[in-house]
């Protein structure tokens, strides 16, 4: 079985600051990597994936993630945030065996300040 | 190429009603899963249907059930509603039943009063 805890549950910063939003999650197999973003009142848009190969994937909207296996995380980061970019983001996880099954962490609410 | 939709939007229903909710996948998807995310939680897997067979299960009594049709379309159905069904109910469709990348619908707002 998978879990997937998000360690902050609401991040508020200012337009231009940089942000990271933290991941850790627990897996006795291997898994796939995932960020979802959900705007108000919308379903999940995918911004980035980690499959293999280079620990470091580059997303949608200027976000990236590093995949670090030996702390089992995988933290979201963008360099400069915009006003647009106020959303809940989730991390998931799936087996990379069976049924393609996302489990999600709790979310956290990215608040950006003018 | 059109992606995920749902229907309806929104639903109001009262407990002990059933309730039947839409979805059509992405077009060449032949994989859908359902998800229900409650208020201020992450999405919880339902169900997987591929190629119109449940092709895994999550931690829902069997009052949640689907259907998957010959163009992929499906329906989730949940009987016996009850207040904590309450919920936003996603849909995603992903091109294989291997395949990683989910793409999500907009999801189906249900209200149990």
């Amino acid at each position: 079985a998978q879990s997937v805890t998000q360690l902050d549950s609401q991040v508020p910063v200012f337009e231009e600051a940089p942000v990271e939003l933290r991941c850790n999650y627990s897996s006795s197999v291997s898994v796939y990597l995932f960020w979802y973003v959900q705007y108000p009142n919308q379903g999940l848009q995918l911004l980035l994936k980690y499959l293999s190969g280079s620990t470091l994937v580059k997303g949608i909207n200027g976000f990236e993630a590093e995949f670090n296996k030996s702390q089992t995380s995988f933290h979201l980061r963008k360099p400069s945030v915009h006003i647009s970019d106020t959303a809940e983001y989730f991390c998931a996880v799936s087996s990379i065996q069976g049924a393609q099954k996302l489990v999600f962490g709790q979310g956290t609410r990215l608040t950006i300040n003018p | 190429e059109t992606g995920v939709t749902q229907s309806p939007t929104h639903l109001i229903k009262t407990r002990g009603q059933q309730v039947t909710l839409r979805c059509s996948s992405q077009s060449g998807h032949n994989t859908v899963s359902w998800y229900q995310q409650a208020l201020g939680q992450g999405p919880q897997f339902i169900f997987q249907y591929y190629r119109e067979e449940e092709n895994g299960r999550g931690n829902f009594p069997p009052r949640f059930s689907g259907l998957q049709f010959p163009n992929y379309s499906s329906e989730l159905n949940v009987n016996a509603l009850e207040l904590d069904d309450s919920a936003l109910y996603l849909c995603a469709s992903s091109l294989a039943r291997t395949q990683e990348t989910q793409y999500f619908g907009p999801g189906t707002r249900l209200l149990v009063l």
